[in-house]
């Protein structure tokens, strides 16, 4: 059965660093979004992603995120100047259409430690 | 803005015990309702869903029915394993394209022997 995939599982980082999260969706998707959350807490949606632009942003998606697909398979998220605060499990999800009907399937996750 | 409230775990039952896990929303217009279950070092899956008023989603003995007047989308299961214990996320869908989901905190159940 098919899945979506992120890379890596766990990362560390000191704050200040950049980082790059990599989600490889299910390959006949359209549409893409990256999720997040804290630990204890609720996840939360960050962004949106169809036809190579951000459909919807969240108000955690400031100027220090950005998403990209540099091919036809992957689906990064970067966070140029990381916080303590960034520190989460970043989840991917993908569908094959966006309608509220639609399930969206997730990833495992890549838990991020900020230090 | 839209919002789901789940009931706080740890939710702890022995085997073939009855299961409920409540679940109510607030929303404008008409979403979609999801629960979603994460197991141990794995991502979330979905588990059922109901898109309308007065759906049951089920899947593998779970149920939940949409409720709109109540805003509710409550799971049961009437017998619980062992193979249960996981997290588990109530969800509600945006209307509209790429439709965001808005989760619940999520309610840890552990079902012993």
């Amino acid at each position: 059965e098919p899945e979506v995939t992120q890379t890596p599982s766990h990362q560390v980082t000191q704050m200040g660093q950049e980082v790059i999260l990599r989600c490889v969706p299910i390959s006949n998707h359209l549409y893409f979004y990256w999720y997040r959350q804290i630990l204890g807490q609720k996840v939360e949606f960050l962004v949106s992603f169809y036809n190579n632009e951000i459909s919807e942003k969240s108000e955690i998606f400031d100027d220090q995120f950005s998403v990209e697909r540099p091919d036809g398979s992957n689906f990064t998220l970067k966070i140029r100047s990381t916080k303590l605060e960034d520190s989460a499990m970043y989840f991917c999800a993908s569908s094959d259409r966006g309608g509220p009907e639609e399930t969206q399937y997730f990833g495992p996750g890549t838990r991020l430690l900020v230090l | 803005g839209n919002s789901v409230t789940q009931m706080e775990g740890p939710v702890t039952l022995s085997e073939e015990a009855f299961l409920t896990i409540n679940c109510t929303y607030t929303a404008t217009g008409y979403p979609s309702l999801f629960w979603y279950v994460q197991y141990p070092g794995e991502g979330l899956q979905l588990l059922l869903k109901a898109t309308k008023a007065d759906d049951k989603g089920s899947n593998k003995g779970f149920e939940a029915t949409y409720r709109k007047e109540t805003t509710s989308f409550h799971l049961e299961k009437g017998s619980v394993q062992v193979s249960d214990s996981a997290v588990y996320f109530c969800a509600l869908s945006d209307t509209g394209t790429a439709s965001k989901l808005t989760f619940g905190t999520g309610t840890r159940l552990q079902v012993t022997l």
